[in-house]
């Protein structure tokens, strides 16, 4: 098993470019999430999927979008990048029962000039 | 919503121990402990759930007072590979909220 993997690990953007980080995992997980992590703040969680079709925002969704049109795949995409968004950003799978371990992506770091 | 950690760091040599404290203003029923090394992705570590359940880390222990709503990590005998930051979390709704973490560092 790959576990949960994550493309690009690094990008540098322009303010007002798009671009989508891409995640999947080929554990069969329901629940699969996005996480943003700056110095101090911890793991800030984006954006949620219980399933496929069904997503959720989480603690910080603005300006990025996220979608789940398979149980394996879910893409994070900035509509307009801006300084703000520099950070490191964390994909993660789990079964949906809560009490389970979330597994995480090795992450992409992503810098907005 | 955040969880609060405490100490923010804490610096240890090798064979010290150590105690991660991480307390919540929201019911807790149930705090995930994850550690992540520098540069690489947060690991687990280990699951409390009202009851007392764990599941989890077999050198690591924790406890869960439901009604203090915290958690604490007990991290004994310590060894260099426990540096990393400690980062507790919760759930609520499906959404999931980690502590600010705590940096652990052991020199030898």
């Amino acid at each position: 098993n790959a576990g949960v993997t994550q493309t690009p690990k690094f990008q540098v953007l322009k303010t007002g470019q798009s671009m989508t980080l891409q995640c999947a995992q080929d554990m069969n997980h329901e629940y699969m999430s996005w996480y943003r992590q700056d110095p101090g703040m911890g793991l800030r969680l984006i954006h949620y999927s219980v399933g496929a079709g069904i997503t959720d925002q989480g603690e910080v969704p603005n300006g990025y979008n996220v979608s789940r049109s398979t149980t394996e795949d879910f893409p994070l995409r900035l509509l307009s990048a801006a300084p703000s968004q520099t950070s490191v950003y964390f994909c993660a799978s789990s079964y949906l029962d809560s009490y389970n371990e979330q597994f995480f992506g090795p992450g992409t770091r992503l810098t907005v000039l | 919503q955040q969880p609060v950690q405490s100490p923010q760091a804490v610096i240890l040599r090798e064979g010290e121990d150590a105690v991660i404290n991480c307390s919540s203003s929201k019911a807790l029923y149930s705090v995930h402990w994850y550690r992540q090394k520098h540069g690489e992705a947060p690991v687990f570590l280990m699951i409390l759930l009202k009851g007392g359940e764990q599941k989890g880390h077999e050198k690591i222990s924790a406890s869960f007072n439901e009604k203090k709503q915290q958690s604490s990590l007990y991290l004994t005998a310590s060894q260099l590979s426990y540096s990393g930051t400690y980062f507790c979390g919760t759930e609520m709704g499906n959404q999931f909220y980690f502590g600010t973490g705590t940096s652990l560092t052991v020199i030898p």
